[in-house]
């Protein structure tokens, strides 16, 4: 069965500073989401990442992904209040019946302080 | 592009009660997904759809829930009877491509989802 682990799952940064987000899965995948949710809202895709050593990036977001490690890192980089949000991965999986499908981790709650 | 379509927005009902959800995924995709958020947690898959049929639904406790997907454009899931512990959000996800292997495998699409409390 495929775990997913999030950490922290509660982050407090202030404006301005750089922060990373860890994500680590249990089994071989080389499929891993990003995504962001907002209070009440549904979620956003942020980023796929493909295949060992993707790097992409959006704005003060940038996402890595380490398949030998099981292991994907969303770094921020001097954050801003609009960055507030839960941000949540997911990894792709053979449910074994010839499909795929996302689990995911439980989430990481960033609050961007002024 | 419209996105995924969810109603209702919110629901509240009392236990042993029964209660609809229903999805109309984006124009086109083939893959439509059922998850179950519990606050706190990360969306959990209950039932995956490709086209009118059932891909996987080993995470559907099939003894109150149901699903289906006619004529492999919207879905209804249902919930008879409900529970507390049923107490969640319901999001409903599509993606463009069947949900096989290979380089088919498209990122989901969300819709905003069905808040249900259950009392």
């Amino acid at each position: 069965e495929l775990k997913v682990e999030q950490n922290p799952l509660f982050l407090s940064m202030q404006e301005g500073k750089n922060y990373t987000i860890y994500c680590n899965y249990s089994t071989t995948s080389d499929r891993l989401y990003w995504y962001r949710q907002d209070p009440g809202k549904s979620l956003e895709s942020l980023f796929v990442l493909l295949s060992n050593g993707a790097v992409k990036q959006e704005g003060r977001l940038m996402a890595s992904l380490d398949t030998k490690a099981r292991l994907s890192t969303l770094h921020i980089t001097a954050a801003v209040h609009d960055l507030s949000a839960t941000y949540f991965c997911a990894v792709e999986g053979s449910s074994g019946a010839g499909s795929y499908q996302l689990t995911f981790g439980k989430g990481t709650k960033l609050s961007v302080i002024p | 592009e419209a996105g995924v379509a969810q109603s209702p927005r919110y629901k509240i009902i009392e236990k042993r009660q029964s209660v609809a959800f229903w999805c109309n995924p984006i124009s086109g995709h083939a893959t439509l997904y059922w998850y179950q958020q519990i606050l706190g947690q990360g969306p959990k898959l209950l039932i995956q759809f490709q086209n009118n049929g059932v891909v996987d639904d080993s995470q559907l406790p099939k003894d109150r829930f149901s699903a289906e997907r006619l004529k492999g454009v919207d879905s209804t899931l249902k919930i008879q009877p409900a529970k507390l512990e049923d107490s969640a959000v319901y999001l409903c996800a599509s993606s463009p491509r069947l949900g096989m292997g290979g380089p088919y495998r498209e990122t989901q699409y969300f819709g905003p989802g069905t808040r249900l409390l259950v009392l």
